[in-house]
């Protein structure tokens, strides 16, 4: 089985600061994780994956994401905040590729 | 790319009626989708998960009389929630994953292509 926890409902940022949004992994198989970009009344918009190959993951947008297994984290991360950024984030894993298990989600808020 | 379109964007019906949204894969065959529901400022729940030509699987406590998935084709999958009443307002979203291509390698890595979701408001 596997999940997800995103630690943070929602996280403030200045823009142009950093951005680091937590994600913390449980998986008894070797996990495949994703970063999710939803805006308000829309679908999901994949920023990036991680699938066992490079663990320091390059996305859109300017994000990155590193899987660290001694840490079971997929942590994304923003050097520089814009204000566009501010959305909804979802974390998400899946041993098999068949079903993906969601976390609760990080609203970013993006102030001037 | 690959684009999921979700149909109706919004809907408005009254209690009791029935509403069908429609996930079409524009731009290449899905052999599996998955309708998902997400709650007001919370995450996306699995509802269930329709391949192509087969019966759906419903995750647990979600009534599969209720939320009626068809996945007639390679490109379309339907969601229908009969009888609708206020408390199945909610967001709809669906995703679908791409068929695997014998030599696809590394260019199909199972991810999924999200619609733009529907929102359901029952009176």
């Amino acid at each position: 089985a596997q999940s997800v926890t995103q630690l943070g409902s929602h996280v403030s940022v200045s823009e142009g600061a950093l951005v680091l949004l937590r994600c913390n992994y449980s998986s008894s198989v070797p996990p495949y994780l994703f970063w999710y970009v939803q805006y308000p009344n829309q679908g999901l918009q994949l920023l990036l994956k991680y699938t066992s190959a490079a663990t320091l993951v390059k996305g859109i947008n300017g994000f990155e994401a590193e899987f660290k297994k001694s840490e079971t984290s997929f942590h994304l991360t923003k050097p520089s905040a814009h204000m566009s950024d501010a959305a909804e984030y979802f974390c998400a894993v899946t041993g098999s590729f068949q079903k993906l298990v969601f976390g609760t989600g990080t609203r970013l808020l993006v102030s001037p | 790319g690959a684009v999921v379109s979700q149909h109706p964007s919004r809907v408005i019906c009254k209690s009791g009626t029935s509403v069908k949204i429609e996930c079409r894969s524009l731009d290449f065959q899905a052999t599996t989708m998955f309708w998902y529901r997400q709650f007001p400022k919370q995450s996306l729940m699995l509802m269930a998960t329709s391949n192509e030509g087969s019966k759906a699987t419903y995750e647990q406590g979600v009534e599969k009389d209720k939320f009626l998935i068809n996945h007639a084709s390679l490109t379309l999958s339907t969601l229908t929630v009969t009888s609708a009443h206020p408390e199945d307002s909610s967001f709809y979203i669906c995703s679908a994953r791409k068929r695997i291509h014998p030599g696809a390698g590394l260019s199909n890595t199972g991810e999924l292509f999200f619609g733009e979701g529907s929102r359901l408001t029952v009176l």
